[in-house]
This record gives C-alpha cells, structure tokens and sequence, in this order.
C-alpha cells in the first residue's frame, strides 16, 4: 500500500513570497490533516478534512493560510505571504474514517521542509 | 484546551539499556492516546490505546495506559541505536483533533 505523498520535499523562499504544498492521501481515507511542526515541538493541527469538506480549521491562520479538497483527495495548503515565523515542517496526515469514534490512526507523509528567509 | 506533556526533554543512553518515556495529558472526553516515531521527517505510528491497564507491546516496545492518573509510559528494552529519534505522544478528545506533546528525544549510543 503505497504511503501519504507529499511535494516538495524542501522549499526555501523569502518573506512575502508565496508557498504552495501538495499531499496525496492513502488510497481510500476519507479524512486529511494538515500539520504545522516547529523545530522543537510537537506537530500542530492546522487543518482536517472529512472527503472533501473542512471539519477543523480553529487553528490555521487564515488571513495567510488557506487549504483546498476540492475532489476529497489530494490536497494544496498555501501561504500568501509567508513570514518568517512559518519556517517548519509541513505534514500532510491521512485517516480511514477520523470520525467521532476517535480511534483511527493517522499515518504521516515525509513532510515538507519550508524555510522562508 | 488540550494539553500533552512529556518528559523527558531528552535521553542519553547506551545500547542495552532499558528506557521508559512518560506522557501526560489533560484531555476532554479522552478518546484515544497514539504513540509516534519520529526520524527525520515523517512520524511513524507505533501505538493506540484507549483502555486502561491493558500493555500493547511490539518486539522489544510496549506501552500502557493510567486512564485514571491520566498518563501512558512507552518502554524500550535492550535498546538499539535503530531506536534513536523523537517520540511523540498524541491524544484525541471530543475535539476530535490530536493534540501531540514536544517529543523526547532518545539518543542510543553504540
């Protein structure tokens, strides 16, 4: 079974650029995270789809940040401008169902390193 | 709000030894807590447990959960310098998201 895919894999840009981020879910789940990770801590949320509509977005920060699932498969995550505290690895996370259950596993894609100088 | 504490920060140890990581947590309406490995980038999952009392264990990796003191301990035995990485721990509540602590980072040196 073919993992969570995700490009690319490095970017480096400078402030008040924009950035765009791509992730292929595992054939089949339903539901895909978007991750924030800062050198240090731990991944946070940003963003969860269920197929292809929005079911958390408390956390992303959306008057720079948006993300798309328009066909409730791959997904896009931008940022526009970047600043430079948006320096992290970006992780793209799949689940079969992430319903109320609250059970399933999440498995993660390579991440995407961002840089922005 | 959510809150995941881990410790320790970091380890040092050698191969062989023994190592258990702690992880708290203050969760509402507590659904499940998933252990991680993380090299590199990507975390890899290790464990879900959502009973209390009951150890899931794999090869020489096992973990348990205190629903009651609100905690879960991953133990290594007979460690590698394969087992150097961050280990991360998540919980999921009515919030339906994970909220993962900071990591410990273990360091197994030859």
């Amino acid at each position: 079974e073919a993992g969570v895919a995700q490009s690319p894999r490095y970017k480096i840009i400078e402030k008040r650029q924009s950035v765009a981020f791509w992730c292929n879910p595992i054939s089949g789940h339903a539901t895909l995270y978007w991750y924030q990770q800062i050198l240090g801590q731990g991944p946070k949320l940003l963003i969860q789809f269920q197929n292809n509509g929005v079911v958390d977005d408390s956390q992303l920060p959306k008057d720079r940040f948006s993300a798309e699932r328009l066909k409730g498969v791959d997904s896009t995550l931008k940022i526009q401008p970047a600043k430079l505290e948006d320096s992290a690895v970006y992780l793209c996370a799949s689940s079969p169902v992430g319903g109320r259950g609250g059970t399933d596993t999440q498995y993660f894609g390579p991440g995407t390193r961002l840089t922005v100088l | 709000e959510d809150k995941v504490v881990q410790s320790p920060l970091s380890l040092v140890v050698h191969e062989g030894d023994t190592v258990t990581l702690n992880c708290s947590y203050e969760v509402t309406n507590f659904r499940s807590l998933l252990w991680y490995k993380q090299e590199k980038k990507a975390p890899t999952f290790l464990f879900m447990l959502t009973s209390s009392g009951i150890e899931k264990k794999s090869g020489r990796l096992s973990s348990i959960l205190d629903k009651k003191e609100l905690f879960s301990i991953l133990n290594i035995t007979a460690t590698q310098t394969g087992d150097s990485a961050i280990y991360l721990c998540a919980v999921r509540g009515s919030a339906r998201q994970l909220t993962f602590g900071s990591g410990t980072q273990l360091t197994v040196l030859p």
